[in-house]
């Protein structure tokens, strides 16, 4: 099977600008979670979604936005771009929902906000 | 509410010596606990998970944690290091059998191996 794929690996913004980041997972995995790691915060969850609903979200604010789609492959969105935003984000798939099952993560998309 | 403290950001230890990384949990409920390892520049991958049963677990790479309730330890360990287990270490919880819950990581440990 295929692994997680995230796309694009790396990016380039500006602060303001909004960006877009996609997660296709392992065929048959129905849960999508999405974290954000950065060397002084560690690795913090944003939002899980699962059959297209949310169904968990960490403390972010509103820019955060995610969705998933019906094939599971999920996309998060960031609106009005922060230095503080720079970080890896990685998105995570399971066959059900994350707090009961082994999570497949993918390799990253690194963000880079100047 | 759960919680995951790792002790010791970072661990430096000789090839061929024991690897030992230490994780303690809070959790209200019975917990899932997770071993998971990270290369640079790549995703996390699972070493080894506990969920019920059995409360040494062996997990890849000659891996193995312990399951110890009454500490609420879960420390990872390794009996001989080789210089390919130098990344990022990270444990994690979540409660048992909940359909709402989310994983907790802990701040990672980062594991260096001398020649």
């Amino acid at each position: 099977k295929a692994g997680v794929t995230q796309t694009p690996r790396y990016l380039i913004k500006t602060r303001g600008q909004q960006v877009t980041l996609s997660c296709s997972p392992i065929s048959g995995h129905r849960s999508v979670s999405w974290y954000q790691q950065t060397p002084g915060q560690g690795l913090q969850f944003l939002f899980e979604y699962f059959s297209e609903t949310q169904r968990n979200k960490g403390n972010f604010p509103g820019r955060f936005s995610g969705r998933q789609f019906s094939n599971s492959r999920s996309e998060m969105n960031v609106s009005t771009l922060e230095l503080g935003d720079s970080a890896l984000y990685l998105c995570a798939s399971s066959p059900a929902l994350q707090g009961t099952d082994t999570q497949y993560f993918g390799p990253g998309t690194r963000l880079t906000v100047l | 509410a759960q919680s995951v403290t790792q002790l010791g950001s970072h661990v430096s230890v000789s090839e061929g010596a024991l690897v030992l990384l230490r994780c303690n949990y809070s959790s209200s409920v019975p917990p899932y606990l997770f071993w998971y390892v990270q290369y640079p520049n790549q995703g996390l991958q699972l070493l080894l998970k506990y969920t019920t049963g059995a409360t040494l677990v062996k997990g890849i790479n000659g891996f193995e944690a312990e399951f110890k309730k009454s500490e609420t330890s879960f420390h990872l360990t390794k009996p001989s290091a080789h210089m390919s287990d130098a990344a990022e270490y990270f444990c994690a919880v979540s409660p048992f059998y909940s359909s709402a819950s989310k994983i907790i990581f802990g701040s990672g440990t980062r594991l260096s191996i001398r020649p």
